[in-house]
């Protein structure tokens, strides 16, 4: 099946600072989704973005299915952005498949 | 506003005991999915349906069931709960009929079993 890599698994940043986070999968798909996990674990959409690109705000995403990749854009971080941001794929009919995650800490 | 639930939201159980989780969407979507999420693991998926009377297994779902009576309702049962079942429960839906099948998910059930 499917696999979904997210890099980096761990980011630390301060308070304002900028950051990118990757999502990488191995085959051809026709959805993507990015989501936020808060710390008190509920899972936020972000990003219905199977190509192109999208902006909300300080966040923004760009996926180049062609070459199956996904990226999130965060800017002027703030505390409330900490969590865990999982993007999810699914290839023309199967079920979505699950990134590992990328948890996120920003410091005050 | 159209919605997902799952309740009850916190739940602690003994080994063997039967176990129904609570799923239900107001926003009349086809699909419905039950996931559990551990350390470690992610999130797999254990059951999903694409329509009343339809169910399909998932990647975990050796010791789980559903059944889909009509478009809102996906219960989930753990029929003798084990302690590996130990884990935070997530349902979700979605409707491909708009074109976008993007997932929404409930807020989470953590069941612990003793």
């Amino acid at each position: 099946g499917i696999q979904v890599e997210q890099s980096p698994p761990d980011l630390i940043l301060q308070e304002g600072a900028n950051s990118t986070l990757r999502c990488n999968f191995s085959d051809s798909v026709n959805n993507l989704q990015w989501f936020h996990q808060n710390p008190w674990g509920q899972l936020i959409n972000l990003f219905y973005i199977p190509s192109g690109t999208k902006q909300n705000g300080r966040l923004s995403a760009t996926t180049v299915a062609t070459e199956r990749y996904s990226l999130l854009y965060i800017s002027s971080s703030q505390t409330t952005d900490s969590g865990v941001y999982f993007c999810a794929v699914n290839n023309y009919g199967q079920n979505f498949v699950f990134g590992p995650g990328t948890r996120l800490s920003v410091l005050p | 506003d159209a919605e997902i639930t799952q309740s009850p939201r916190h739940k602690i159980t003994e080994t063997g005991r039967q176990v129904t989780l609570a799923c239900h969407q107001t926003w009349n979507h086809n699909n419905m999915f039950w996931y559990r999420q551990d350390l470690g693991h992610g999130l797999r998926l254990i059951h999903y349906s694409y329509g009343v009377q339809d169910t399909n297994k998932g990647e975990v779902s050796d010791g789980y069931s559903v059944s889909r009576s009509n478009t809102e309702d996906l219960p989930l049962t753990l029929e003798s709960a084990a302690s590996s079942q130990t884990s935070v429960y997530f349902c979700a839906s979605s409707d491909p009929a708009s074109g976008y099948n993007e997932q929404f998910f409930g807020p989470g059930t953590r069941l612990t079993v003793l």
